[in-house]
């Protein structure tokens, strides 16, 4: 398995305009999460969706914010209109232990966002 | 100029000798804890996890302590090399909530 893969990899935007990040997770794992991590306020968990429901969105920072499974073998965050504090590296993780997170989970290199 | 941002704790080492890495829980009900270590430009990586019926766990130059009296795990990792600088986490089985973590940094 190729891991978690995040599209793209950089994002350089401009304030107002709308940013989608990609998030395949690990084939067969059913908990997905969505994390920012910034020097402010370190790796921070926005949401996290379990068997494509989203379960936790207590994290999410405002309603610019939005998140998406579909199926499961993918999500989306979205951020329309974006801001420059946004800008952080944002990351995807994905765990097979179910509503219970009992295994590890599997991080992708996550995406990097400027917004300017 | 000040540095803003996150006071991360940082732990500095010199190659060869062992480090331990600290990190308090809140939920005595948390069952499984997990250790990630995060490298310079990528994403957490597990490191070793334990179980709460389970004191000690060994790896490969890694050990991780449970004590839930005093609901604290720590990463002890043996004959420390510069590829283990970075930053270390710990997680708790009831959220994926990751603390400030503890930089680590190696001294060659």
């Amino acid at each position: 398995d190729a891991g978690v893969i995040q599209s793209p990899r950089h994002e350089v935007t401009e304030m107002g305009q709308e940013v989608t990040l990609r998030c395949k997770p690990i084939s067969g794992h059913n908990s997905l999460f969505w994390y920012r991590q910034t020097m402010m306020r370190g790796l921070e968990l926005l949401i996290y969706f379990n068997n494509n429901v989203p379960i936790d969105d207590s994290g999410m920072p405002e309603d610019r914010f939005s998140a998406k499974m579909p199926n499961a073998s993918f999500s989306t965050l979205k951020i329309q209109p974006s801001e420059p504090r946004d800008s952080a590296v944002y990351f995807c993780a994905s765990t097979g232990g179910g509503g219970k997170i009992n295994t590890e989970a599997f991080f992708g290199q996550g995406t990097r966002l400027t917004v300017v | 100029g000040e540095s803003v941002g996150l006071h991360l704790p940082t732990l500095s080492v010199q190659e060869g000798d062992n480090s331990i890495i600290n990190c308090a829980y809140s939920n005595s009900a948390s069952d499984y804890f997990i250790w990630y270590k995060q490298e310079s430009g990528k994403g957490p990586q597990f490191i070793i996890d334990i179980r709460s019926n389970m004191d000690k766990r060994q790896g490969q130059r890694v050990t991780v302590l449970l004590n839930k009296t005093v609901k604290h795990l720590s990463l002890q990792i043996a004959a420390t090399q510069p590829g283990d600088s970075a930053v270390y986490f710990c997680a708790e089985s009831n959220d994926m909530r990751f603390g400030a973590g503890t930089r680590l940094t190696v001294k060659p």
